[in-house]
């Protein structure tokens, strides 16, 4: 079964820009999360999206924004890039409804750097 | 705001010795995963634990979940350098269909010399 996969892998950006980033779940995973990690701050959750609604939102500015598919792919959109948004951004799915909807898995990251 | 303490936040050790992670929280977690993560990779899991005084065994690996699930510890018996890598532990709380979150520990930063 293939894992969680993320694309572009690394993206440039200027300040003041925008990017979208991509996640494909685990075929049958419903749920979406999405996490950025830097060395100051650690992994920190931003969103889940379950059945295209978002479920529950981190601790970030509105130009942090998501989306989920019908097909359960999601995008996660940042606009007006600020040179602190440069971070590695992964994407988690998970199964829901059964006793294994704990477990998160991650796809390799997007690592982003805003010049 | 829930947090996990993980330490301690690097480890340098020989080959062949043993470690132990921690990670505390004041907050009780229906479950907590150990997660492996090398550079420019994303967390690999582990293990996940949800019941309180739960151990699991993975080969070399021994994870405790503490009786009042707010602590866990990785245990690593003869230490090899394949386990080189950051070790991070992560809460979750009420996993269902309404939305569920990880919440990160800081890591341990592990490097195993031959």
């Amino acid at each position: 079964k293939a894992g969680v996969t993320q694309t572009p892998r690394y993206l440039i950006k200027t300040r003041g820009q925008q990017v979208t980033l991509s996640c494909s779940p685990i075929s049958g995973h419903r749920s979406v999360s999405w996490y950025q990690q830097t060395p100051g701050q650690g992994l920190q959750f931003l969103f889940e999206y379950f059945s295209e609604t978002q479920r529950n939102k981190g601790n970030f500015p509105g130009r942090f924004s998501g989306r989920q598919f019908s097909n359960s792919r999601s995008e996660m959109n940042v606009s007006t890039l600020e040179l602190g948004d440069s971070a590695l951004y992964l994407c988690a799915s998970r199964r829901t409804g059964t006793l294994s909807s704990y477990e998160q898995y991650f796809g390799p990251g997007t690592r982003l750097t805003v010049t | 705001t829930q947090l996990l303490e993980q330490s301690p936040q690097f480890l340098s050790i020989q080959e062949g010795e043993n470690l132990t992670v921690y990670c505390n929280s004041s907050s009780v977690f229906s479950s907590l995963q150990w997660y492996r993560q090398e550079p420019g990779e994303g967390p690999v899991l582990l293990v996940t634990v949800v019941t309180g005084g739960e151990v699991k065994k993975l080969k070399r690996l021994t994870f405790q979940f503490g009786d009042a699930r707010k602590d866990s510890s990785l245990h690593i018996t003869a230490a090899q350098p394949g386990d080189t890598g950051l070790y991070l532990c992560a809460g979750t709380h009420f996993p269902n269909n309404a939305g569920n979150m990880l919440t990160f520990g800081g890591g341990t930063r592990l490097m195993v010399k031959p």
